[in-house]
């Protein structure tokens, strides 16, 4: 699989790999994440969430992980297909109901 | 259940006018969200509503408002429009007790 170490804008992953998308978030007092999937012309599309007091949660070939010392999160996708060709936006959540997003990151795959 | 609904799909303004946007949230949601993103900018938080009432409220200047009504439809309107205001808004819904917010498909907005 191919993975990033520093958020880059941009991944190209071949079908099949597995893709891991990281997000640097800055305020300690996130206590919610969760990350999207916007195709072109759509709406961002929820992916998954994960609570601070979780460091790992599962879905349907996606993991999140959190690391709150580093102030860290990453989402790996599994058996990366086509389909998974989008930008993929990570965002946090403090102590109200708003979301602050990250750059985004253009996943691009490779058949 | 029917994901959120945002009315028009596409809209061309010219500068100076004002604009009314819709939203209607996904079915037993209370809570709605709007933001706006650009490619400049990304996805930036203009404001929330819960049970009508703005619960919070983004970086934007005041000719960006909105409102909810009592079925939690929400409306967002901007008037005078600038060039800098042409983007893609779109609207979040989320149950209201939790953080996690659906979002519609948006409304593209071009100001001429």
């Amino acid at each position: 699989g191919e993975s990033v170490g520093l958020h880059l804008p941009t991944l190209s992953v071949q079908e099949g790999d597995n893709s891991i998308i990281n997000c640097a978030y800055s305020n300690s007092a996130s206590d919610y994440f969760i990350w999207y999937k916007q195709e072109s012309g759509k709406g961002p599309q929820f992916i998954i969430d994960i609570r601070s007091n979780m460091d790992k949660r599962q879905g349907q070939r996606v993991t999140v992980l959190l690391n709150k010392t580093v102030k860290h999160l990453s989402l790996q996708i599994a058996a990366t297909q086509p389909g998974d060709s989008a930008v993929y936006f990570c965002a946090e959540s403090a102590n109200d109901y708003k979301l602050s997003f990250g750059a985004g990151t253009t996943v691009t795959v490779r058949a | 259940k029917a994901g959120v609904t945002q009315t028009p799909r596409y809209l061309i303004k010219t500068r100076g006018q004002q604009v009314t946007l819709s939203c209607s949230p996904i079915s037993g949601h209370r809570s709605v969200s709007w933001y706006q993103q650009t490619p400049g900018q990304g996805l930036q938080f203009l404001f929330e509503y819960f049970s009508e009432t703005q619960r919070n409220k983004g970086n934007f200047p005041g000719r960006f408002s909105g409102r909810q009504f009592s079925n939690s439809r929400s409306e967002m309107n901007v008037s005078t429009l600038e060039l800098g205001d042409s983007a893609l808004y779109l609207c979040a819904s989320g149950p209201g007790g939790q953080k996690t917010q659906y979002f519609g498909p948006g409304t593209r907005l071009l100001v001429l």
